[in-house]
């Protein structure tokens, strides 16, 4: 079954930029695959940032956006604030009904 | 605005049953998929099921297929998981969310969780 990878880990400086990726164990990842981004803090729900590669959700800043790189996913986060560090996970649509989530990008911001 | 509030949750033995329920108000829910999402204690978010904004289609999470039912009563704007034969290993934060439109893919509105702990 395939896997959808991402980075364990990543640092930000306040004010910088930062790019996660979500990519497949065995292939290309493309806008049919209709990628999403979940921000999630410590004890509470995740927030869905973007879904459909690139729409925001409601009351999003447009400092986050979603895009394809290459043969990922790609989130980036533009001057990254105090606030925005969390856990990130992507969710690929697989076809047949089935979604599969990433495990998880931890940013922190210092 | 959207409202999503998952109820239901609670201790279990390994092998029991249980309802998890999401009422939602402030959108039409017969126009939206649904979605169950977990997560266990300390680990990254798991997909488990969503069902269609008619409720005739309906898919699973290999981990879960024969085991979880999940169904939507649109009249009254709810959306349920019936878990059985439940393991250690289903323990975790439930979430039900909303889908971004009538396809099944992706989840634009979470609710703030339900906890099931399968334990002896």
């Amino acid at each position: 079954q395939a896997v959808v990878t991402q980075e364990p880990s990543f640092s930000v400086s306040p004010g910088g930029t930062v790019t996660l990726t979500c990519g497949l164990s065995s292939g290309s990842v493309s806008t049919s695959y209709h990628p999403s981004w979940y921000q999630q803090t410590p004890g509470q729900a995740p927030r869905t940032l973007i879904y459909s590669t690139n729409t925001r959700s409601s009351g999003v800043p447009d400092r986050f956006s979603g895009s394809i790189l290459g043969n990922k996913a790609a989130l980036t986060i533009t001057g990254a604030q105090a606030d925005d560090e969390s856990d990130y996970y992507c969710v690929l649509y697989m076809g047949s009904g089935i979604s599969l989530f990433g495990g998880g990008t931890k940013v922190t911001v210092l | 605005e959207v409202q999503l509030l998952e109820s239901g949750g609670g201790l279990v033995q390994p092998g029991g049953s249980l309802r998890l329920s999401c009422a939602a108000s402030g959108f039409t829910f017969s126009s939206y998929a649904m979605s169950w999402v977990r997560q266990a204690p300390g680990k990254g978010l798991e997909w488990v099921s969503v069902i269609s904004d008619s409720g005739g289609s309906t898919y699973y999470a290999d981990s879960v297929k024969g085991r979880f039912t999940i169904s939507r009563d649109n009249p009254k704007n709810t959306l349920y998981l019936q878990m059985n034969s439940l393991r250690v290993e289903d323990t975790a934060v439930y979430y039900c969310a909303k889908a971004p439109s009538r396809a099944l893919t992706g989840n634009e509105y979470w609710g703030q969780g339900a906890l099931v702990t399968v334990s002896s």
